[in-house]
């Protein structure tokens, strides 16, 4: 059964630029959420998807933007790449509201340089 | 605004030399707390989770508890493949809120 699975693993963009990130849920699951890492920091609350629609957003700019498709899978867009966006991006996902343990990806590393 | 504050930052321990984790957090309305383990370059694994004061789950060596403040992540006997970085993480309606980590490292 494979789990949480992230594309790409690695990305280099420059500044300015545009990048989307795709996230395929664990099998039976259904919520995905979003979330950026930096070096040495937790994970923080991007946005979270469910029924195709952004339920809940965290403290992003706009040029932070989501999609989720009807199975499940989803995307995030960034635009207007910033050399802070520099992080790991880590994609979770879980079933409908339940407060169980999400299931995280591996994560997509963006370099911007 | 809601916070989840993680101690230490750091920890180094010997091969068998136990230990305790803590995580503080303040939220408006708790649904769930987290524990999970992350590797370097790998996305966080599930370890616990625990919903009300007075809770503990155990999983091989590690043992966690919940009061109505803060959850203590003890590490009995552990083995150098014990270390990684370990999260916190309050569940505040919808939104997972996670802590920096406390970096374990067990020297053998």
């Amino acid at each position: 059964d494979a789990g949480v699975t992230q594309s790409p693993t690695h990305l280099i963009k420059t500044r300015g630029q545009q990048v989307t990130l795709r996230c395929s849920p664990k099998s039976g699951h259904d919520t995905v959420s979003w979330y950026q890492q930096a070096l040495g920091q937790g994970p923080q609350f991007i946005f979270q998807y469910y029924e195709e629609e952004e339920r809940q957003r965290g403290n992003f700019p706009d040029r932070f933007s989501g999609h989720q498709f009807p199975n499940y899978s989803s995307e995030l867009n960034v635009n207007a790449l910033l050399l802070g966006d520099s992080a790991l991006y880590l994609c979770a996902s879980s079933f409908g509201t339940s407060p169980r343990g999400y299931t995280f990806g591996s994560g997509t590393r963006l370099t911007v340089v | 605004e809601d916070q989840v504050t993680q101690s230490p930052e750091a920890l180094r321990l010997q091969e068998g030399e136990s230990s305790s984790l803590n995580c503080s957090y303040t939220v408006s309305g708790l649904r769930g707390l987290f524990w999970y383990r992350q590797d370097p370059g790998k996305g966080p694994e599930f370890l616990f989770t625990l919903y009300s004061a007075g809770e503990e789950k155990e999983k091989e060596r590690l043992k966690a508890t919940l009061t109505k403040k803060e959850s203590f992540l003890h590490i009995t006997a552990p083995k150098p493949e014990d270390s990684a970085t370990y999260l916190c993480a309050v569940l505040d309606n919808n939104d997972m809120r996670f802590g920096a980590g406390t970096r374990l490292t067990v020297k053998p």
